[in-house]
């Protein structure tokens, strides 16, 4: 295994279009969150899964904003209707839970989709 | 409401001192606590984490001490080297799910 994967490394829209992230987690782990972040800031929680259920949105995360893991493995990050204020990196991250009463090991980060929005 | 504090300011040191981040927050009981290294384009890399009845962890030559009547962690590198030079943040977990995180420190080591 080599990590989480997330592709495309880069990307460039205009203002308008529908943007799609993909995430590849480690395969051992059962948990998937997707953050974002801006130059200077740290990573802004958007949403978690624990296998394919989507357990928590965060309120600031827009309609425009869809997330999935079909099948408990990868996971995609829609966009619609981009606006110049969605430009950030979009971080994907993976870990393993436990059970309830029990505690998380840190997470691996993605290399992170940088999203630029003209 | 909920509010986590890294050094406002940029760490400058220099190679071979030790250098000491700070993350206070508010409004949280923490089940646990993580520091993370960030380097410029990449995503955040796991260092350590401490669980809230733990008041002190090491590893090789980082010390992590956790004070939850403080509301504060400690991070320390000891014999610091250019090469830690990077941004490190501190993100808290309730065990409710999510992990949030600080706006981070940057800690630049001169030769």
């Amino acid at each position: 295994d080599t990590g989480v994967s997330q592709n495309p490394r880069h990307k460039i829209t205009k203002r308008g279009q529908n943007v799609t992230f993909r995430c590849d987690p480690i395969s051992e782990h059962n948990r998937l969150y997707w953050y974002r972040q801006t130059l200077g800031q740290g990573p802004e929680f958007l949403t978690y899964f624990q296998n394919e259920a989507q357990l928590e949105k965060s309120r600031l995360l827009s309609d425009r904003f869809s997330a999935e893991r079909p099948k408990g493995s990868f996971s995609t990050l829609e966009i619609q209707r981009t606006e110049q204020g969605d430009s950030a990196m979009y971080l994907c991250a993976s870990s393993t839970f436990l059970g309830q009463g029990s505690f998380e090991y840190g997470y691996t980060f993605g290399s992170g989709t940088r999203l630029t929005v003209v | 409401s909920q509010k986590i504090e890294q050094n406002s300011e940029a760490l400058n040191i220099q190679e071979g001192k030790t250098a000491t981040l700070t993350c206070n927050y508010t409004n949280y009981s923490p089940a646990y606590l993580q520091w993370y290294r960030q380097d410029p384009g990449r995503g955040p890399v796991f260092l350590l984490l401490i669980r809230e009845n733990e008041k002190e962890k090491r590893k090789e030559r980082l010390k992590v001490t956790f004070d939850t009547t403080l509301k504060q962690s400690l991070f320390h590198i000891t014999a610091s080297q250019p090469a830690d030079s990077a941004t490190y943040l501190c993100a808290l977990n309730t065990n409710a799910g999510k992990s949030t995180f600080g706006d981070g420190t940057t800690l630049t080591v001169k030769p």
